[in-house]
């Protein structure tokens, strides 16, 4: 049972353009969501954040966008740099983020130069 | 702040055999985790403590994996017998209070079981 879903395995963007990552969910009590990177050899490093209350949340050149009916949450990162190349998890919790998180399955994002 | 510490770094064994990790949490999380990600899925998690006691241990087969956390500080995971599906790489995270809050993950231990 898959309650966090990332569809796209592999993304490949231009140096310098817009990088967006998908996630979606499917347990409606998921109120917390949460976006890590992981580079090789590393563990996953938080990234960005966004509570249920809210539906978009911005730091930097990181945006992430939630949208609640749809079960649905994006990762805006712009201008794409090539330290971006990483593989980035959607996560999810509940009960106002007191619960363990659960992760999707990845999207390796690759910034050409 | 030191991070989460993890050891080995890496480890290869036979299938049948077994073998233990070590995680020592960022002092003064009270909550700790252990996730096992297989390659090309995203983390999952094993075990979750609080202080010395387990939370959540419901995705943990128990037939061969055991995990304490001794003293509510360090912890050890210990598979016994491995079996080839358990390589994967095994994380450990601490954060001061139960949730999404404050996660931070050790490097892991990467295991190859052959």
């Amino acid at each position: 049972d898959q309650q966090v879903k990332q569809n796209s395995p592999s993304l490949s963007v231009q140096e310098g353009r817009i990088s967006i990552l998908n996630c979606d969910y499917t347990n409606s009590m998921f109120d917390y969501f949460l976006w890590y990177k992981k580079y090789p050899a590393e563990g996953p490093t938080f990234l960005i954040s966004i509570s249920s209350i809210k539906d978009k949340n911005e730091d930097g050149r990181f945006t992430v966008f939630l949208n609640k009916s749809a079960k649905h949450l994006s990762l805006h990162i712009v201008p794409s740099q090539p330290g971006d190349s990483a593989v980035y998890f959607c996560a999810a919790s509940s009960i106002q983020g007191a619960q363990k998180l659960v992760f999707g399955q990845g999207t390796r994002l690759t910034i050409n130069p | 702040e030191a991070g989460v510490a993890q050891s080995p770094r890496y480890k290869i064994i036979e299938k049948r055999q077994s073998v233990a990790f070590w995680c020592n949490p960022i002092s003064g999380h009270a909550t700790l985790y252990w996730y096992q990600q297989i390659l090309g899925q995203g983390p999952k998690l094993l075990i979750q403590f609080q202080n010395n006691g387990v939370v959540d241990d419901s995705q943990l087969p128990k037939d061969r994996f055991s995990a304490e956390r001794l003293k509510g500080v360090d912890s050890t995971l210990k598979i016994q017998p491995a079996k080839l599906e358990d390589s994967a790489v095994y994380l450990c995270a601490s954060s001061p209070v139960p949730g999404g809050f404050g996660y931070t993950f050790g490097s892991g231990t990467r295991l190859t079981v052959v």
